[in-house]
């Protein structure tokens, strides 16, 4: 079956740049989302289609894709940022999550 | 502002049904697909199923395909999801999900609050 895999954990130290990572087979002819999701809160969509970012979310996101490998990138990281983070794709009309990274500011 | 609220958790015993419902606000709800999501407790996320804006289509995760069903009335703005067969591993938080593209097959751009379910002895 299809699977899509991510880093167990991210750390980062506040003000710099987090890198978080999905991949998956036939990821290049995908479209991934990414999610953060607080301790005991819903999840939030912060990048869709790879690299768009749905209103309200700041600009330190961002997404990219190279081949079979999505990226999800915070610049100048904050404390807030410290979360779960789950990358998304369908596949064969089933939706997919990856593993989910939680992101460690420390 | 789009609103979805889940509610009809609780706790259940194996082989025990329950009916989720979300109820949908803010957004025209039968131009949107919709989805369940479940979050064992420490676990990631976990699709479950979806539905098209009219119910035409619909489909399911091999693990709860063929004792869930996923419904809505788009005149009650409410998604649904009728659980039978309840497993232990069943328990989870389980999100009422919107598609952010009325064409259906992206992303979830809002989601609700949640609702536990719990299946135990």
């Amino acid at each position: 079956s299809y699977e899509l895999t991510q880093p167990p954990s991210v750390s980062v130290s506040p003000g710099q740049t987090a890198s978080i990572t999905c991949s998956g087979d036939k990821l290049g002819d995908k479209y991934i989302c990414w999610y953060q999701q607080k301790p005991g809160q819903s999840p939030v969509l912060v990048i869709y289609q790879v690299r768009k970012r749905p209103s309200g979310i700041p600009e330190r996101f961002s997404g990219s894709k190279s081949g079979n490998t999505a990226t999800l990138t915070i610049s100048g990281t904050q404390a807030m940022d410290e979360a779960d983070y789950y990358c998304q794709a369908w596949d064969s009309s089933t939706v997919l999550f990856g593993g989910g990274t939680k992101l460690t500011v420390l | 502002q789009v609103q979805l609220v889940e509610s009809g958790g609780g706790l259940v015993k194996p082989g025990g049904s329950l009916r989720l419902s979300c109820a949908a606000s803010g957004f025209t709800f039968s131009d949107y697909y919709m989805s369940w999501i479940r979050q064992a407790p420490g676990k990631g996320l976990e699709w479950v199923s979806y539905i098209s804006s009219g119910s035409s289509y619909t489909n399911y995760a091999d693990s709860v395909k063929g004792r869930f069903t996923i419904s809505r009335d788009n005149a009650k703005n409410s998604l649904y999801l009728q659980m039978n067969s309840l497993r232990a591993e069943d328990t989870a938080i389980y999100y009422c999900a919107r598609d952010g593209d009325a064409t259906g097959y992206s992303h979830f751009d809002y989601w609700g609050q949640g609702t536990l379910v719990t299946v135990s002895s």
